[in-house]
């Protein structure tokens, strides 16, 4: 079965500054999708990133981009020029290519961003 | 709808008792997933339907729960006597394809 991984219970940023978020997932299929989601305090899951396996070159959002390297089976989420609005509980998740399409989800990390 | 929606936002139930959870989704969705969330964690996947398809049960926790849908509307999910252990927030989810997930703000259920 897949898993997803985030190593990183909390983490926290200062204004305007950058800041990476892990994450890392087993699977032994070949083509499958990555996300990564923020969760703000109303609880809605909004996504922020996603990535296809088989596209090499790394996703790009904004001030959001994510580190994609499949050898490896890791996907880190890169937050530039960070801002109070930032803050929320982010999440990485997992959906294979084919049959089912549910989202595997890692366990979060909680993102502060200090004034 | 514009988006998805969930009700109740909250309830309040005696162990014990049954409760049903509400998802509407977005109109021409044809997928629809229901997830667990419990404080502090992610989201464990409980059950995904897709058009006519047979529903994908294989993240029910127990026999407990069970969830329908009509064709490509409304979803309910229930849960038979409740334990402390359901409390959780309930998440829904629909999509039209790969990438478009939206969610709902989720039902958060307390046991009692």
């Amino acid at each position: 079965a897949q898993t997803v991984t985030q190593s990183q219970p909390e983490m926290s940023v200062q204004e305007a500054e950058t800041v990476t978020l892990s994450c890392t997932y087993d699977t032994s299929e070949s083509d499958y999708y990555l996300f990564w989601y923020k969760q703000p305090p109303s609880r809605q899951m909004i996504l922020v990133i996603r990535q296809e396996a088989y596209k090499q070159q790394n996703a790009t959002e904004n001030r959001f981009s994510v580190n994609f390297q499949k050898a490896a089976k890791s996907f880190s989420l890169k937050i530039s020029d960070s801002q109070l609005g930032d803050a929320a509980m982010y999440f990485c998740a997992y959906r294979r290519e084919g049959g089912s399409e549910k989202l595997v989800f890692g366990k979060g990390t909680k993102l502060t961003v200090n004034p | 709808g514009a988006g998805v929606s969930q009700s109740p936002s909250n309830k309040v139930t005696e162990k014990g008792k049954d409760v049903e959870l509400r998802c509407d989704p977005i109109s021409g969705h044809t997928a629809l997933y229901w997830y667990r969330q419990r404080l502090g964690q992610g989201l464990e996947f409980l059950i995904y339907f897709q058009g006519n398809s047979a529903p994908d049960k294989s993240g029910l926790p127990s026999d407990r729960f069970s969830a329908e849908r009509t064709g490509e509307s409304v979803s309910t999910l229930t849960i038979q006597r409740t334990q402390q252990e359901d409390s959780a927030v309930y998440l829904c989810a629909s999509s039209l394809d790969t990438y478009g997930y939206t969610f709902g703000s989720g039902t958060r259920l307390t046991v009692v």
